[in-house]
């Protein structure tokens, strides 16, 4: 079965420091990956994807995410927090291939809280 | 250009009744995700319906949760006899297609407290 994970439950950075959040995921075959984002009292909304071509794929504010096919990863970075980054970050995972559906699996999410 | 609407926001229910939560999908999207987040736990696909079609069910429990999408009208996801493990936020999205190359929007979630 497909499962997602990541690695970092809580994370507190000061402001300007640079951000790394891991995920793996245990998929055989082709995915998609993607990044989401809850801000405090609003609805997850997408910060990037990955379907296919360039492993390094670029998102909203400044997010950035590698897809690295041979350690199952898809880490989420940016080079330098803001106080508004505070949020819980989610890595999700869907296959699609004739006639599956296209559930994302989620992993359990990293809480960051950056301090000005 | 209204989102993904869900209400309630918030829903209490006591042990053994019937919570009923509400889903409309953005403008132009026929395809309804469930999704279930437990207490510090990411979020869990329950089920896939389509326009008067349920199409992947595989992560409802077996009893007590039904869904459906008719024709006119939100999605609903419906709990009978609710017990306090079904406390939880459920998630509703909504996409135009069924490739996941169609981006699943997201609502705000409804809040389920089962005293």
């Amino acid at each position: 079965a497909q499962s997602v994970s990541q690695h970092n439950h809580h994370v507190i950075l000061s402001e300007a420091a640079s951000l790394e959040l891991g995920c793996n995921y245990s998929y055989g075959g082709t995915v998609n990956l993607f990044w989401y984002v809850q801000y405090p009292g609003q609805h997850l909304q997408l910060l990037l994807k990955y379907f296919s071509g360039d492993p390094l794929v670029k998102g909203i504010k400044g997010f950035e995410a590698e897809f690295i096919k041979s350690k199952f990863s898809f880490n989420l970075r940016k080079p330098s927090v803001q106080w508004s980054d505070t949020a819980e970050y989610f890595c999700a995972v869907s296959s699609y291939y004739g006639g599956a559906t296209n559930k994302l699996i989620f992993g359990t999410g990293t809480l960051l809280a950056v301090q000005p | 250009n209204a989102g993904v609407m869900q209400n309630p926001r918030h829903l209490v229910r006591r042990r053994g009744q019937e919570a009923r939560l509400r889903c409309s999908p953005m403008k132009g999207h026929s395809h309804v995700y469930w999704y279930r987040q437990l207490p510090e736990e990411g979020l869990k696909f329950m089920v896939y319906l389509q326009k008067e079609n349920i199409i992947d069910e595989s992560g409802m429990p077996k009893e007590r949760f039904s869904a459906e999408f008719p024709k006119e009208g939100p999605s609903i996801l419906r709990i009978q006899q609710v017990v306090r493990g079904d406390s939880a936020a459920y998630f509703c999205a909504s996409s135009r297609g069924d490739s996941s190359y169609n981006e699943q929007f997201f609502g705000p979630g409804t809040r389920l407290t089962v005293l």
